[in-house]
């Protein structure tokens, strides 16, 4: 089955201790994104990358960082969380950012940062 | 740069009931638009999509939606909503980088 697979589903830390939050797809697409969902503020892009070794800030990358060392994987990672990043996360790929196909998403990572 | 407004931050309607969704958007030229849905708990689905040719598109679910140029809309509808359609809906856009807006979450009264 064609499918994004993140984890964890949920995780509450503590300020300050890194984490990362993994990110796979099956599919062989090209472009991954990160996205972060607040209430009232729809879905705000964090990172993406048009390929491997390719990365580029989106609109709200303070305090993140990804790599993207292989076509399928697109982890995302805190170095040092704040309760600001308390968040829904989503992760999406495509085969391309205007693929008319549109984006397959993940299920989700709910972040509690306290 | 592009925008996305979704007028309506939350919408009731009755089972049985006809829904209308608005999105409007500002881009320069004709997007790329489309319309998630997210289900509690779970992540977006694409519902349907525009990217030229005939305005009135065809989804899943029931769904289409409407491209008004003149009017920079791209609203969502379905002619009998089903209480299985409560959720939230993003409409998305397209031009230089990919855009969603805030939502409206829709509840359905049996």
């Amino acid at each position: 089955e064609a499918q994004v697979t993140q984890n964890p589903r949920y995780l509450i830390t503590v300020t300050g201790k890194k984490l990362t939050v993994t990110c796979s797809q099956n599919m062989n697409h090209e472009y991954m994104s990160w996205y972060r969902q607040d209430p009232g503020l729809g879905l705000r892009q964090i990172y993406y990358s048009m390929n491997v070794e390719v990365t580029d800030k989106g609109d709200v990358p303070e305090g993140y960082k990804v790599s993207r060392k292989e076509k399928r994987n697109f982890p995302l990672i805190l170095e040092s969380p704040s309760p600001n990043q308390t968040s829904l996360y989503f992760c999406a790929s495509s085969l391309s950012p205007d693929s008319i196909y549109g984006y397959t998403f993940g299920s989700g990572t709910r972040l509690t940062v306290v | 740069a592009q925008s996305v407004t979704q007028p309506d931050i939350h919408i009731t309607v009755s089972e049985g009931a006809s829904l209308e969704l608005r999105c409007n958007y500002s881009y320069g030229a004709t997007p790329y638009l489309f319309w998630y849905v997210q289900s509690p708990g779970q992540g977006l689905q694409l519902l349907l999509k525009y990217f030229s040719g005939d305005t009135l598109v065809q989804g899943i679910k029931g769904f289409e939606a409407e491209f008004k140029r003149s009017q920079s809309s791209f609203n969502l509808r379905k002619p009998s909503v089903h209480w299985s359609d409560a959720a939230e809906y993003f409409c998305a856009v397209y031009g230089q980088n990919f855009v969603f807006g805030p939502g409206t979450r829709l509840s359905v009264l049996p």
